[in-house]
């Protein structure tokens, strides 16, 4: 039950467009389409951004998507925004009932 | 609307006990996974424990085997976290949430409890 591998800190410019990765291994982001991120802020509880490796739900904007490829997801966030400055985690399903989470990406909006 | 309100959190020595409790309304308790994921000081989320829907199976991470139970009261509509012996590695915020695979669409705020001497 190793934690997933995020980069610490991501960054870009209002406007542009981000991606933020999570690696894991065949037996976790790559062994099944249960990956999803979420966005917390400061003093909040985590909010759902992305399941299944793509979906997103309601009300999320369709500036966030995600992907996989391999034992590697990918959050991107398109047309950044000061308010999409938070940190994000993946999380995936990892068999026999376990999950695992990654370590956590801090997005600043320059 | 969906809520779920945590409480019990608080300081505790090492090698005590804490009844970490959650409320949920808003939707049917009793048709969905729950599960309690932590976030300790400066670090990451990470998986605590997960139960059913009728409370027949739990899962654990390996960190809080043999020392947390997760167990739940559809009657009441609330979810618990027994916590016993406590250790200051699992200082954390804990979150109820609702679901049980890796898609966890509704968060409480969480309650904080700190294992400190």
């Amino acid at each position: 039950q190793s934690a997933l591998t995020q980069p610490p800190s991501a960054s870009g410019s209002p406007g542009q467009s981000v991606t933020i990765s999570c690696t894991g291994t065949s037996s976790d982001v790559g062994g099944y389409n249960y990956v999803s991120w979420y966005q917390q802020h400061p003093g909040k509880g985590p909010k759902l951004m992305i399941y299944d490796v793509s979906k997103r739900p309601s009300g999320v904007p369709d500036r966030f998507s995600g992907s996989k490829s391999g034992s590697t997801a990918s959050l991107t966030v398109s047309g950044l925004q000061a308010e999409d400055e938070a940190d994000y985690y993946c999380c995936s399903y990892a068999g026999n009932n376990n999950l695992v989470f990654g370590g956590g990406t801090k997005l600043t909006v320059l | 609307e969906v809520q779920l309100v945590e409480s019990g959190g608080g300081l505790v020595q090492p090698g005590g006990s804490l009844r970490l409790s959650c409320a949920a309304s808003g939707f049917t308790f009793s048709s969905y996974w729950m599960t309690w994921v932590r976030r300790a000081p400066g670090k990451g989320l990470e998986w605590v424990a997960k139960i059913n829907e009728d409370g027949s199976e739990e899962y654990y991470v390996d960190s809080v085997k043999g020392r947390f139970s997760i167990s739940r009261d559809n009657a009441k509509k609330s979810l618990y976290l027994q916590m016993n012996s406590l250790r200051a590695e699992d200082t954390a915020v804990y979150y109820c949430v609702r679901g049980g695979r890796a898609s966890f669409g509704y968060w409480g705020q969480g309650t904080l409890v700190t294992v400190s001497s």
